[in-house]
């Protein structure tokens, strides 16, 4: 079964200094992987994906992701946090053998970036 | 500009309502999803749909219902609303590409049952 645990529900960090959210997954095949970003009362919005290739994504935002296979992790970075970076993160993976382009979704990180 | 509309986005309703939340998308997408979000539970999958009149049970059907009449729109009934239904829905959309899979969500939709 395909699962995605982020073992942290908060995270925080200054404004200015370097953010790492964590994100771990269980797929029987290669994985699809997605991270999100959910402002207060609104939708998920999609920031950067690993489908293949270079295993650093880069994405919105100022935003990367790195894909290590060995450690089936796939953790969200970015070199200097924002205030405005403050929200609720989800990552999410799908199983490429998976035909139903379902994605699981991890229970969430909060960023909390101090000014 | 991609587009993912939910009718409602705060309702209120009393235990034992039936419960209908619209979804409708404008970028021609095949798949279409409801989740419902819960602090600490992430998102969980209730339906989806790859093409109008189909329908497979995610991993929390129980409860809800759902209807694809027209490709763009996917609709979430609650057919006797209960407290545990309390809680954010989801919709979301995707074209069933094998180089993307990437989901675009709707606003959300937050159901309070009293």
């Amino acid at each position: 079964a395909q699962s995605v645990a982020q073992p942290e529900d908060q995270v925080n960090v200054a404004e200015g200094n370097p953010l790492t959210v964590k994100c771990t997954y269980s797929v029987s095949g290669n994985p699809y992987l997605f991270w999100y970003v959910q402002y207060p009362n609104r939708g998920l919005q999609f920031l950067l994906k690993y489908i293949t290739g270079d295993n650093l994504v880069k994405g919105s935002y100022g935003f990367e992701a790195e894909f290590n296979k060995s450690q089936t992790s796939f953790h969200l970075k970015k070199p200097s946090a924002l205030v405005s970076d403050s929200a609720l993160y989800f990552c999410a993976v799908r199983d490429r053998m998976d035909s139903s382009y379902k994605l699981i979704f991890g229970s969430g990180t909060r960023l909390l970036v101090r000014p | 500009d991609v587009k993912v509309t939910q009718s409602s986005r705060y309702l209120v309703k009393r235990t034992g309502e039936k419960v209908f939340l619209e979804c409708v998308q404008d970028m021609d997408h095949e798949n279409m999803f409801w989740y419902r979000q819960d602090p600490g539970l992430g998102l969980r999958l209730i339906y989806f749909s790859y093409d109008v009149k189909m329908k497979e049970k995610g991993d929390i059907p129980e409860g809800y219902s759902v209807s694809r009449e027209k490709k763009e729109r996917f609709s979430l009934i609650l057919e006797s609303a209960s407290t545990n239904q309390t809680s954010m829905y989801l919709c979301a959309s995707s074209f069933p590409s094998e180089n993307t899979g990437e989901l675009f969500f709707g606003e959300g939709s937050r159901l309070t049952v009293l």
